[in-house]
């Protein structure tokens, strides 16, 4: 069974920084590409971040570009969010989400449970 | 980036009632369109890819077509637990972007 599991939420201050992290179990972590996904507090979904399966290639959304930095460590079957220069606007529920690895593109077939992140003073 | 307009913003149907949802991109994304249904407290689930393949494991009621800029999401005959919130995406290029959803509604 695939199983994604984040960890590192929390509240914490404008200006301050938090790590993400996901843990992958029941497939080759090695061979999927991963993203990271929010939810904000009566928005909707915004894609974030992408890696690529050996981590080479990364991609980020223009409001986290700069900020955040997303990286994996295929040994430990997981993957990573730093989250630096935190704003107010930072706060959701963040999703880690494996790729399809269907049709050539990034879809989203499996996500953890999500964890909250709370920024505010 | 592109831009994608879910619409309605709100449908209520009832349990049997055929859905029709639409998602317009500002410019063409070929058929690289995903539709996600998310309820609350829960991850987001992936329904179709590539505008009309069914993910796994789901019901032959949810269909998707259309292709360029502007794609349908149908569900043929309301059940109970498909009222939700339902996201279109773009895998077209970089940044991925999704609507900002159509909650369906019992009516």
């Amino acid at each position: 069974e695939v199983q994604l599991v984040e960890s590192g939420g929390g509240l914490v201050q404008p200006g301050g920084s938090l790590r993400l992290s996901c843990v992958a179990s029941g497939f080759t972590f090695n061979s999927y590409e991963m993203n990271w996904v929010r939810l904000a507090p009566g928005k909707g979904l915004e894609w974030l971040s992408y890696i690529g399966s050996s981590g080479s290639t990364t991609y980020y959304a223009d409001s986290v570009r700069g900020r955040f930095t997303i990286s994996r460590d295929n040994a430990k079957n997981s993957l990573y969010l730093q989250m630096n220069s935190l704003r107010v606007e930072d706060t959701g529920v963040y999703y880690c989400a494996r790729d399809l690895n269907k049709s050539g593109g990034v879809y989203f077939d499996y996500w953890g449970q999500g964890t909250l992140v709370t920024v505010s003073s | 980036e592109i831009v994608l307009t879910q619409s309605p913003a709100t449908l209520s149907l009832s349990p049997g009632e055929r859905a029709t949802l639409f998602c317009r991109a500002s410019q063409t994304v070929s058929n690289f369109l995903g539709w996600y249904q998310q309820k609350p407290g829960q991850a987001p689930r992936l329904l179709i890819y590539d505008a009309f393949n069914r993910a796994t494991g789901i019901p032959a009621r949810f269909s998707g077509s259309g292709s360029g800029t502007d794609f349908t999401l149908t569900i043929s005959s309301l059940e109970p637990e498909d009222f939700a919130v339902y996201y279109c995406q773009h895998r077209y290029t970089w940044p991925i972007t999704f609507g900002q959803g159509t909650r369906l509604d019992i009516k």
